[in-house]
């Protein structure tokens, strides 16, 4: 399983942009990348998923590189209750069952008004 | 979307005494579930991979003979902490994957969690 590293931490301010970046150098050609937000005291929950280029959807956009050895997530005018917890998880996609999730560390974003 | 459902949300045990924790998936069938368990300000650390109808698999490290996983069918796993001590205290998660989708590169769901307190 290909490990993730995110930073710790982030701060930001309502109403901007935030982009949070994974690494994982050693992914997979069949790796997906997908990223989940978790609040305190709650199960995570699903952002968004991505194999190359771009993905977009309603909440979030997900950019990978051509070498996909990173990947950034980006919230689009954050709001207070964007404050939670980011996993950047890679697994394999294609395997035809079911693959554990493995979490790494997580990038906690604060965000302030 | 489909619903991953835990119970209960919490519970507090006496030291000794064993604790059930259930997991379903709510509309959708699932032969394999997870469980995790995470301590404040930590990640989500893996415990093992419930398996319908067969014995569970166990991360390393983890006491098989502590916590036992039941997956009785393909909506239910359980989790039961025994002789649960005030080490065990922890917020415990599961997960699945709704096989409907043909099991790739789809979303996991997670439950609500269990915060577990033993005194």
């Amino acid at each position: 399983l290909a490990k993730t590293t995110q930073p710790i931490s982030m701060d930001s301010y309502e109403g901007q942009e935030v982009n949070i970046t994974c690494s994982h150098n050693n992914i997979a050609t069949n790796d997906y990348i997908t990223w989940y937000q978790q609040f305190p005291s709650q199960g995570p929950r699903f952002i968004i998923q991505g194999y190359k280029t771009k993905v977009t959807n309603e909440v979030a956009s997900l950019f990978i590189p051509a070498d996909r050895k990173s990947s950034t997530l980006s919230l689009p005018r954050v709001s207070l209750s964007d404050t939670a917890v980011y996993y950047c998880l890679v697994g394999d996609g294609f395997s035809g069952g079911y693959n554990k999730l493995i979490f790494g560390a997580g990038t906690r974003l604060a965000v302030h008004p | 979307g489909a619903v991953v459902s835990q119970h209960p949300s919490w519970v507090i045990c006496k030291s000794g005494t064993s604790v059930k924790i259930e997991c379903r998936s709510l509309d959708f069938q699932a032969t394999t579930m997870f469980w995790y368990r995470q301590f404040p300000k930590q990640s989500l650390m893996l415990m093992a991979t419930s398996n319908e109808g067969s014995k569970a698999t166990y991360e390393q490290g983890v006491e098989k003979d502590k916590f036992l996983i039941n997956h009785a069918s393909l909506t239910l796993s359980t989790l039961t902490v025994t002789s649960a001590h005030p080490e065990d205290s922890s917020f415990y998660i599961c997960s699945a994957r709704d096989l409907g989708q043909g099991g790739r590169n789809t979303e996991a769901f997670f439950g609500q969690g269990t915060r577990l307190t033993v005194v």
